[in-house]
């Protein structure tokens, strides 16, 4: 089946822990994205990457990493975690890199930093 | 820079009824694409619909189809025969198809009244 998995799907952590949220897509998509979800201010970017070993900056950026090794896994990086940051987060992928493909959406991660 | 504008909170609508849901975009490229996103309380993204900039014909997916108006750039969704399954938050997107990042409006609450 066809799908972006994400993991964890529920995560509660402290301010300060360096935390991991993996992502992995089996469609061999080129473009890769992770997004925030925040009430009433929608999705938001904050990375992308067109292909391997090739990313960039959404619009919120600040706080994350991410990294493209392999071109089914891109996995955020929160290096020390704050309270703001606590949101929903989403990964997504779409065929090509550039274009107007639609992208396929992951389950979504629940993050909440205390 | 590019923005996506949903006015419309919150709707209501009540069972087998139409319903139009608005999205106005701002860019000043000529080529790009318009998507629908439905998130029901579950918290998935789904693909519903999409449309090109350079397509004639109003894109329409079963009960689904998007008023594309290119001058007054506006792309609305209306569903059609509503159903309670219809409930859920509904976000319109864009993508310029020479840029590699997502715009996302803030979302629109649908409430299907049975």
């Amino acid at each position: 089946e066809a799908q972006v998995t994400q993991n964890p799907r529920y995560l509660i952590t402290v301010t300060g822990k360096k935390l991991t949220v993996t992502c992995s897509q089996n469609m061999n998509h080129e473009y890769m994205s992770w997004y925030r979800q925040d009430p009433g201010l929608g999705l938001r970017q904050i990375y992308y990457s067109m292909n391997v070993e090739v990313t960039d900056k959404g619009d919120v950026p600040e706080g994350y990493k991410v990294s493209r090794k392999e071109k089914r896994n891109f996995p955020l990086i929160l290096e020390s975690p704050s309270p703001n940051q606590t949101s929903l987060y989403f990964c997504a992928s779409s065929r090509q890199g550039w274009g107007t493909d639609t992208q396929y959406f992951g389950p979504g991660t629940r993050l909440t930093v205390l | 820079a590019q923005k996506i504008t949903q006015t419309q909170p919150g709707m209501f609508v009540q069972e087998k009824e139409a319903v139009t849901l608005d999205c106005t975009y701002d860019t000043s490229d000529q080529s790009y694409g318009l998507f629908w996103y439905k998130q029901p309380s579950s918290g998935e993204m789904i693909f519903l619909i999409y449309q090109g900039s350079y397509d004639e014909q109003n894109a329409t997916e079963g009960r689904y189809s998007l008023n594309f108006q290119k001058a007054r750039k506006s792309a609305n969704l209306v569903i059609s025969a509503s159903q309670l399954g219809d409930s859920a938050m509904y976000f319109c997107a864009m993508r310029l198809i020479t840029g590699n990042q997502f715009y996302f409006g803030t979302g629109t609450s649908l409430t299907v009244i049975p």
